[in-house]
């Protein structure tokens, strides 16, 4: 299977900063990834797909980027409502491999 | 808009077969990979497989031995069945649909395998 991993693991932030999360796949997936938000006792959302692209919906404040095997999901001013945790997800070769999560909390 | 709703038992035995279902509303059934994901207590997320619209199937391949997914278009459901249940099959399940993306997630139902 595809290998996904994320760093970091968790960061603690402050409402306003700036946070990045980085996903790096252990073959080129070109742009097939998408990022997804969970809170807690809800199911996953989508934000992000095909590496770049904003799901509708999606405040502007996320952003994607990447391509081959590394990619980043960017929150450019957190808000209260992203804490959460972060899934990046492969769709290049079956099973569509998750992440294991990053968890962004309050600092 | 489009709504998952999945359902089914919520306690299932060792050894026995968990039996879902998920009901779309709000959108065609049509044209999109009907997907079944898990999330054991506290980890993270696995892929279970997925049913197009024609009824091909595809499987992650450490549940195809198990896993059956299926689809009933005329009543706009898809299904999941899971054989020879242990406790490591304790999750909560989600059914999504598959566009570009997961883009459409039903709440997620939680199953427990007793012993």
């Amino acid at each position: 299977d595809m290998q996904m991993t994320q760093s970091p693991s968790s960061v603690s932030a402050s409402v306003g900063d700036r946070v990045t999360i980085t996903c790096r796949a252990s073959q080129d997936i070109h742009t097939w990834l998408a990022w997804y938000q969970q809170k807690p006792g809800k199911a996953p959302k989508l934000l992000i797909y095909g590496a770049s692209s904003l799901q509708s919906g999606v405040p502007s404040r996320f952003s994607g980027s990447g391509s081959g095997t590394d990619f980043t999901l960017t929150i450019s001013s957190l808000q209260p409502e992203d804490f959460a945790i972060y899934y990046c997800q492969q769709a290049n070769n079956f099973p569509f491999t998750f992440g294991p999560g990053t968890k962004v909390d309050i600092k | 808009q489009v709504h998952l709703q999945e359902s089914g038992p919520g306690l299932v035995k060792s050894s026995e077969t968990l039996s879902l279902t998920c009901s779309v509303s709000g959108g065609s059934i049509s044209s999109y990979y009907w997907t079944w994901i898990r999330q054991p207590p506290g980890k993270g997320l696995e892929w279970i497989g997925y049913v197009y619209d024609s009824g091909v199937t595809n499987y992650n391949p450490a549940l195809q031995s198990r896993v059956t997914i299926s689809l009933d278009t005329s009543k706009k459901q898809f299904s999941l069945k899971l054989s020879s249940v242990t406790a490591a099959d304790t999750a909560v399940y989600y059914c999504a649909r598959l566009d570009v993306a997961l883009d459409y997630w039903g709440q997620g139902t939680l199953v427990t395998v007793s012993s």
